[in-house]
């Protein structure tokens, strides 16, 4: 089972900042089958970045996924105020369990 | 416009079953793998499990926690995937979410449902 660490588990920043995001796997993702995803209190995730950098459908182009093997980085660039919530990693490359990193909560400083 | 629609969420007690269900629309439901992800209140998200489509022969994978407990099953006409939850235990309580795995290989999930809670209390 692959295990993902995410880090930190909570960043303080102001609208207009950059944010990155890091998360960390045991042993290589396969082919860099990563995803992120956002969520927001009272709601279900949402599909941010896959395939490591691509961003999914609709998502501003603020985002960005970069990364290979153990270590992926989700930036935002300028953070805008509806951007604060819990971000996740997840592996889907590997065999099953496709998990989850821990999360990290991202701030209004 | 993709729809899920969990239902059959609610308290049970330890050692109890429940039945999850989640009605697909929007899309061509056959065509899809589909899986249940779980989230403890105040947690991280969990995958639960999955169910792949007819053309992978309906095979399933589960998370060690829960196998042998809960069951997925899906019924193309109908649209929908069941998560049968058997022998609970109090750390099976959170919100269960059906989820779409996008098409194509090791995909992550690009559609999700708004969750049914399950709380197991005595």
């Amino acid at each position: 089972e692959i295990v993902l660490t995410q880090s930190p588990g909570t960043l303080s920043l102001s609208p207009g900042e950059r944010a990155t995001l890091s998360c960390r796997a045991s042993q290589s993702v396969n082919s860099n089958y990563l995803a992120w995803y956002q969520q927001k209190p009272g709601q279900a995730p949402r599909l941010l970045i896959y395939d490591t950098s691509t961003r999914a459908t609709g998502i501003p182009d603020r985002f960005s996924g970069s990364g290979s093997g153990t270590d992926f980085t989700l930036t935002i660039s300028r953070l805008e105020p509806e951007d604060f919530a819990v971000y996740y990693c997840q592996q889907c490359g590997n065999s099953p369990p496709y998990t989850f990193g821990q999360g990290t909560k991202l701030e209004i400083k | 416009e993709v729809q899920l629609v969990e239902s059959g969420g609610g308290l049970v007690q330890p050692g109890g079953s429940l039945r999850l269900s989640c009605a697909a629309s929007g899309f061509t439901f056959s065509n899809y793998y589909m899986d249940w992800v779980r989230q403890a209140p105040g947690k991280g998200l969990e995958w639960v499990g999955r169910i792949r489509n007819k053309a992978n022969g309906y095979s399933m994978d589960y998370v060690a926690s829960v196998k042998g407990r809960f069951t997925i099953s899906r019924d193309d006409s109908q649209s929908s995937v069941f998560l049968q939850m058997n022998s609970l235990k109090i750390e099976d309580t959170a919100v269960y979410y059906c989820a779409r795995i996008m098409l194509g290989s090791m995909k992550p999930f690009d559609y999700w449902g708004q969750g049914a809670l399950v709380t197991v209390s005595s």
